[in-house]
């Protein structure tokens, strides 16, 4: 059964500094997917990672994968408050089967940035 | 596209009423997904469909739970009866393939119907 965890749960930063969430993942797979929620409201993308060593940037965010370590990092910059909300990660469970669409979510991280 | 409709968007019943909630998939996506997310558990994966068929509902928490997609706009999450532990915000969401490299699956989720049973 693919598990996927996240670290840490919760991470209160101040603006300006950086910092790492980590996603741990327990098999094998070729996709890993990061997601942001708002307080009470939905999931939205951020990235899709689908190769070893893959890297995405978007603005002070930055997510890399390593498949061989199966764990994946989202790299936060200069925080600004704007950030604060609740990272998760993803991974597609269907690596050794046919080529369906199912994600198994971390526990999430919930990050807050404070002046 | 509006994005992935999902009604109503607050419920709240008493132990042992049905509820159904109900979503409308962005059109053209060939995937649906029903969540569960709570405090304790997370998002939960319930069940979900491709081409408007079951494929895995093997997240779905006891037989009181059932979920149809009778086309391919619309599906329905139904509890019967339900418990004050199902109260949970419950997401719906569809994908569609996205060619590039390797190619993957973008998933889109709808706003969430928060439920509350008392």
């Amino acid at each position: 059964e693919l598990k996927v965890e996240q670290n840490p749960l919760f991470l209160s930063m101040q603006e300006g500094k950086n910092y790492t969430i980590y996603c741990n993942y327990s098999t094998t797979s070729d996709r890993l997917y990061w997601y942001r929620q708002d307080p009470g409201k939905s999931l939205e993308s951020l990235f899709v990672l689908l190769s070893n060593g893959a890297v995405k940037q978007e603005g002070r965010l930055m997510a890399s994968l390593d498949t061989k370590a199966r764990l994946s990092t989202l790299h936060i910059t200069a925080a600004v408050h704007d950030l604060s909300a609740t990272y998760f990660c993803a991974v597609d469970a269907s690596h050794f089967k046919y080529n369906t669409d199912k994600l198994i979510f971390g526990t999430g991280t919930r990050l807050q940035v404070f002046p | 596209d509006a994005g992935v409709i999902q009604s109503p968007r607050h419920e709240v019943t008493e132990m042992g009423q049905e509820v159904t909630l109900r979503c409308k998939p962005i059109s053209g996506h060939d995937y649906l997904f029903w969540y569960r997310q709570t405090m304790m558990r997370g998002l939960e994966l319930l069940i979900y469909f491709n081409n408007n068929v079951p494929i895995d509902d093997s997240g779905m928490p006891e037989d009181r739970f059932s979920a149809k997609m009778p086309n391919a706009s619309f599906s329905t999450l139904k509890i019967q009866p339900s418990e004050p532990r199902d109260s949970a915000v419950y997401f719906c969401a569809s994908s569609l393939w996205v060619w590039g490299g390797d190619g993957f699956y973008e998933q889109y989720f709808g706003p969430g119907t928060r439920l509350t049973v008392t």
